[in-house]
């Protein structure tokens, strides 16, 4: 059964630094997606990765992945109070369709 | 484009009430369709997916069914409801090969 995990569940951020969340996962996978979800919302896509040393970076969010380690990392630049959400990663496992979902990491940026 | 729709936005159901969710797709032929439930301050889960008319995998047993009567509808039911079915639900859609996975704007159900 795939297992996905993130770290941190809750991350507290000083707007102007540097963060990383980490997502791990138990079988092999070379699909890997994050998402973020603002309060009461739906998922929003941020980035799709489809192969070992993937890299996608969109503004202040750059994610990666390590498909050897079964690690992605979403990195956060200079946090600002608008990325203030929770993040989720999803993986699909090997079987087919289905998308698994970490925890998500609630990320709050404090000025 | 594609377009995914999901109603309605939020529902209050007493305990043991019927329930019946709706989720369409636009723009696309033979999409994958997955309903998710979040719980307060929780992750997703999975409750069912589709790859085509008629065909419905569970992934969790509860009192909860989903039908898929045409190719981008999909319907998510409960007969009577309890108070844990209280939840987001979420309503997804993709084609498979790689390509992303959208999900509709949710529905907030509260059972009372």
């Amino acid at each position: 059964e795939l297992k996905v995990e993130q770290n941190p569940l809750f991350l507290s951020m000083q707007e102007g630094k540097n963060y990383t969340i980490y997502c791990n996962y138990s079988t092999t996978s070379d699909r890997l997606y994050w998402y973020r979800q603002d309060p009461g919302k739906s998922l929003e896509s941020l980035f799709v990765l489809l192969s070992n040393g993937a890299v996608k970076q969109e503004g202040r969010l750059m994610a990666s992945l390590d498909t050897k380690a079964r690690l992605s990392t979403l990195h956060i630049t200079a946090a600002v109070h608008d990325l203030s959400a929770t993040y989720f990663c999803a993986v699909v496992g090997a079987a087919g369709n289905k998308l698994t979902f970490g925890g998500g990491t609630r990320v709050l940026v404090k000025p | 484009s594609q377009t995914i729709h999901q109603w309605p936005a939020t529902l209050v159901q007493p305990v043991g009430s019927p329930l019946s969710l709706e989720c369409t797709v636009e723009g696309t032929s033979n999409p994958n369709l997955y309903w998710y439930r979040q719980a307060a301050g929780r992750g997703l889960q999975l409750l069912f997916y589709s790859v085509g008319i008629g065909q419905i995998s569970s992934e969790v047993p509860q009192n909860l069914s989903a039908s898929r009567p045409q190719d981008r509808q999909f319907i998510l039911s409960s007969k009577k409801l309890l108070l844990s079915d209280s939840g987001f639900y979420l309503c997804a859609w993709s084609v498979g090969g790689g390509g992303g996975y959208t999900f509709g704007s949710g529905t907030r159900l509260t059972v009372v």
